[in-house]
């Protein structure tokens, strides 16, 4: 099976500009998850998608949101970008386990940039 | 709410050689979830073990066990024959499968390991 996927793997962008980011699970996962690593605060929960629906959310401003499509890709905007955005922005895939819960499967990531 | 310390920041071991690279964590849960995952250099997040709760048995996997103590709350990580492709970040990961809703993953600071030649 193909891995978790993300696009694009770099972005550079102005403050006050808006991203997209992309990701496409591994074949067969409902569940997508994002989280943003930076050297500060480390890797952070961003929220999860399982089935077109935000089933989970962290501790994060209004203008970072997201989308997952029936084909259970998803994407995650952030708004009115800030310095501090800057980040390694990871996408997870996520394999049921038999005793619940999940196993969760990292794409390479998106390095964005902000200047 | 849940927390994962890793109070080790770095580490170094000589290749061939055994490391064990530490991890506590802080729940009031009861079933749980632990991960160990790796991140090379190159930046891909790559899962290496995980302990259910549940579970007295340590996980293994090839090169890579851990020594899981609930009442302590501990989980280590222990890397035997340590090759240079272990050179990597290796944060360790909690979650409770209570629900569909807590699927995220709580991850400590992690830890640089490397292997010298």
């Amino acid at each position: 099976k193909a891995g978790v996927t993300q696009t694009p793997r770099y972005l550079i962008k102005t403050r006050g500009q808006q991203v997209t980011l992309s990701c496409s699970p591994i074949s067969g996962h409902r569940s997508v998850s994002w989280y943003q690593q930076t050297p500060g605060q480390g890797l952070q929960f961003l929220f999860e998608y399982f089935s077109e629906t935000q089933r989970n959310k962290g501790n994060f401003p209004g203008r970072f949101s997201g989308r997952q499509f029936s084909n259970s890709r998803s994407e995650m905007n952030v708004s009115t970008l800030e310095l501090g955005d800057s980040a390694l922005y990871l996408c997870a895939s996520s394999r049921t386990l038999l005793a619940g819960g999940y196993e969760q499967y990292f794409g390479p990531g998106t390095r964005l940039t902000v200047t | 709410a849940q927390t994962v310390t890793q109070s080790q920041p770095e580490m170094s071991v000589q290749e061939a050689e055994t490391v064990t690279l530490s991890c506590t964590y802080d729940t009031s849960e009861s079933n749980y979830y632990l991960f160990w995952y790796k991140q090379p250099p190159s930046r891909q997040m790559i899962l290496v073990i995980r302990q259910e709760a549940y579970k007295q048995q340590n996980a293994t996997e090839n090169r890579f066990s851990v020594n899981f103590q609930k009442a302590a709350k501990s989980f280590s990580l222990k890397i035997s024959d340590s090759q240079l492709g272990d050179t990597a970040m290796y944060f360790c990961a909690f979650m409770t499968p209570a629900t569909g809703a807590n699927s995220k993953l709580t991850f400590g600071k992690g830890i640089t390991l490397s292997v010298r030649p």
